[in-house]
């Protein structure tokens, strides 16, 4: 069965310090890829996607992804972060072909020290 | 600015009792999802439609939860007679079809039932 696997569970980090959360797939097809952000008690919102194209896409807030088609992976990276980018993090990966719904890893949460 | 609208957002009820969410996707959009979100489960995938037909339910407990989309500008999720292992956060997304697939998330319905 097509999965998507986020390995870190949990990160913690201070301000100013680098991230990156790791994605990794199991399909070796086409897929379109996302990241969605959800902050503290609010709903899951787009950070960026992947569908075509230069394969090291920019999002909002500073962060970017770069899709490894060789090695099925999807990481999120942020050089900074900051204290407001405390939340949970969702890979999700569409496997083109087939029902077009996306399978959503189990997330990783975030949490930035002041 | 576009965005999903779901209501209720905050739902107690007793056990037993008919619970209705509702959700209205974005204009235009003709993908509808409903999933739920709980501490245990992580995001689990309920109801999926395309151009308001079901083409997904099998993540939902048949016995007592059904979805439908009377029309393009509603979908509806009920639980009957519902259960205190339903407390969750119930999101609805939709998304246009097209190249990338993305969702767009509505704010959720969080439900406790007593």
């Amino acid at each position: 069965a097509q999965s998507v696997s986020q390995h870190n569970h949990h990160v913690i980090l201070s301000e100013a310090a680098s991230l990156e959360l790791g994605c990794n797939y199991s399909y070796g097809g086409t897929v379109n890829l996302f990241w969605y952000v959800q902050y503290p008690g609010q709903h899951l919102q787009l950070l960026l996607k992947y569908f075509s194209g230069d394969p090291l896409v920019k999002g909002i807030k500073g962060f970017e992804a770069e899709f490894i088609k060789s090695k099925f992976s999807f990481n999120l990276r942020k050089p900074s972060v900051q204290w407001s980018d405390t939340a949970e993090y969702f890979c999700a990966v569409i496997f083109l072909g087939g029902s077009y719904i996306p399978t959503f890893g189990r997330g990783t949460s975030l949490i930035v020290h002041p | 600015d576009a965005r999903v609208t779901q209501t209720p957002r905050h739902k107690v009820t007793e056990m037993g009792q008919e619970v209705t969410m509702r959700c209205q996707p974005i204009l235009g959009h003709n993908t509808v999802f409903w999933y739920r979100q709980t501490m245990m489960q992580g995001l689990e995938l309920l109801a999926y439609f395309r151009n308001r037909a079901p083409l997904d339910d099998s993540g939902m407990p048949k016995d007592r939860f059904s979805a439908e989309m009377p029309d393009a500008t509603l979908a509806t999720l009920k639980i009957q007679p519902s259960e205190p292992r339903d407390s969750a956060v119930y999101f609805c997304a939709s998304g246009p079809e097209g190249t990338s697939y993305e969702q767009y998330f509505g704010p959720g319905t969080r439900l406790t039932v007593t």
